[in-house]
């Protein structure tokens, strides 16, 4: 199975700053790599599909890099509604893995 | 607007059986992979299984294959999980999926469901 790594595992930050999340692949993933953001008790939402890619609707300050094994995750100026847990999951082999999450608290 | 609401949560003994429900909405079902995808009590996300298009390809995570089936009935616009031999591990939220269909079957949800309970208790 490909083992996905988020570093860190929790964040805090302020309103306004610039947040890079990482997640690293145990194996080449080329860039079947999805992000999604969860709020609690609510179910996750995709962000960005394809390492790159927006999903219609999210905000232009969320952004992804990466192709290979090293993925970024980049929110360029952290808003109220950002604070939540994000995730990282794989779609080229099964199983399709999931990092353990990255929860992005308020300073 | 996609919709996407799950059924069929709730308590069961350890060794015991549940059918979760899907019903799906504003979107041509028969189009998309469909997935399951589940988070116990404070952890992170775990995906569970993928039902190809018209149900001919399945995949599941290790630790569910022998005891749960995905399926589905493009009839009804509707998903199904059977879960058999229930363990105190399989306790969690367990979410319906659609497939986002960028890569085809290797592609990621793109719509969740609200989610249902499983508790997996004596």
């Amino acid at each position: 199975d490909i083992q996905m790594t988020q570093s860190p595992s929790s964040l805090s930050a302020s309103v306004g700053d610039r947040v890079t999340i990482t997640c690293r692949a145990s194996q080449s993933i080329s860039d079947y790599l999805n992000w999604y953001q969860q709020k609690p008790g609510k179910a996750p939402e995709l962000l960005i599909y394809a390492a790159s890619t927006l999903q219609s609707g999210v905000p232009s300050r969320f952004s992804g890099s990466g192709s290979g094994t090293d993925f970024t995750l980049t929110i360029s100026s952290l808003q109220p509604e950002d604070f939540a847990t994000y995730s990282c999951q794989q779609t080229h082999g099964n199983p399709y893995t999931f990092g353990q999450g990255t929860k992005l608290e308020i300073k | 607007e996609v919709q996407l609401v799950e059924s069929g949560g709730g308590l069961v003994q350890p060794g015991g059986s549940l059918r979760l429900s899907c019903a799906a909405s504003g979107f041509t079902f028969s189009n998309f992979w469909m997935s399951w995808v589940r988070q116990a009590p404070g952890k992170g996300l775990e995906w569970v299984a993928n039902i190809k298009q018209d149900g001919s390809d399945k995949y599941y995570v290790d630790s569910v294959k022998g005891r749960f089936t995905i399926s589905r009935d493009n009839a009804k616009n509707s998903l199904y999980l059977q879960m058999n031999s229930l363990r105190a591990e399989d306790m969690a939220v367990y979410y319906c999926a659609r497939v986002g269909g960028w890569y085809g079957g290797n592609s990621g949800p793109d719509y969740w469901g609200q989610g249902t309970l499983v508790t997996v208790s004596s």
